[in-house]
């Protein structure tokens, strides 16, 4: 199964100022069309996860544009621009290339 | 509106058993993969298992052996019968559609304990 590793796991953010998410996969999980099948997700306290990114970059509908996907292959990050109170929880990045999906362990993001 | 509702979970005994259900609604469901993602109690997010539109099956390790997935898509429903059960099967059962994982539902808790 293909491992992922996400850093930090703790992430303690003033609001209004920039966050940013590592996660790397064990193997490459760009396929021959180009497409990097990395999503991300956010869990809010108390709630079921919700989809933020999906194919590495392209946010998911009504996911404001302050959060940013990037990266190919084995290194990806999630960036918040400017973070706001109502983004705290915990952040979890997931490998689709093999249907044997695997999540990251999570991160998780509090306001200072 | 696309909705996922689960069901079936509970207090159960190890070695004992459960079938969890998913009710989809607001998408055609025949068209999609459906899955079921678990969360350990204070725990990071583990995928289970996955039936596909012409019901390709995956299992985790973990479970391969002891939880069977299927679907009805006369019902638009999924389900997970879940046998043999372990203290380390306790969690929040979620139904999935996809991938991207683009609906939850909101979760059924399975305790296995005795």
């Amino acid at each position: 199964d293909i491992v992922m590793t996400q850093s930090p796991l703790s992430l303690p953010v003033i609001p209004g100022e920039p966050a940013s998410i590592s996660c790397r996969s064990s193997q490459s999980l760009l396929d021959s069309n180009g497409h990097n099948f990395l999503d991300w997700y956010l869990q809010k306290p108390g709630q079921s996860p919700q989809l933020l990114i999906f194919l590495g970059s392209t946010r998911a509908p009504g996911v404001p544009a302050r959060f940013s996907g990037s990266g190919s292959g084995t290194d990806f990050t999630l960036q918040i621009s400017r973070v706001e109170a109502e983004d705290v929880g915990i952040y979890y990045c997931m490998q689709a290339f093999q249907t044997r999906y695997t999540f990251g362990q999570g991160t998780k993001l509090e306001i200072k | 509106e696309v909705q996922l509702v689960e069901s079936g979970g509970g207090l159960v005994k190890p070695g004992g058993s459960l079938r969890l259900s998913c009710a989809a609604s607001g998408f055609d469901f025949t068209t999609y993969t459906m899955n079921w993602v678990r969360q350990a109690p204070g725990k990071g997010l583990e995928w289970v298992s996955s039936v596909t539109p012409s019901r390709d099956i995956f299992y985790a390790d973990s479970v391969k052996g002891r939880f069977t997935i299927s679907r009805d898509n006369s019902k638009s429903s999924l389900y997970l019968h879940t046998s043999s059960l372990r203290a380390e099967d306790t969690a929040v059962y979620y139904c999935t559609r996809g991938p991207p994982l683009d609906s939850w539902g909101q979760g059924t808790l399975v305790t296995v304990s005795s």
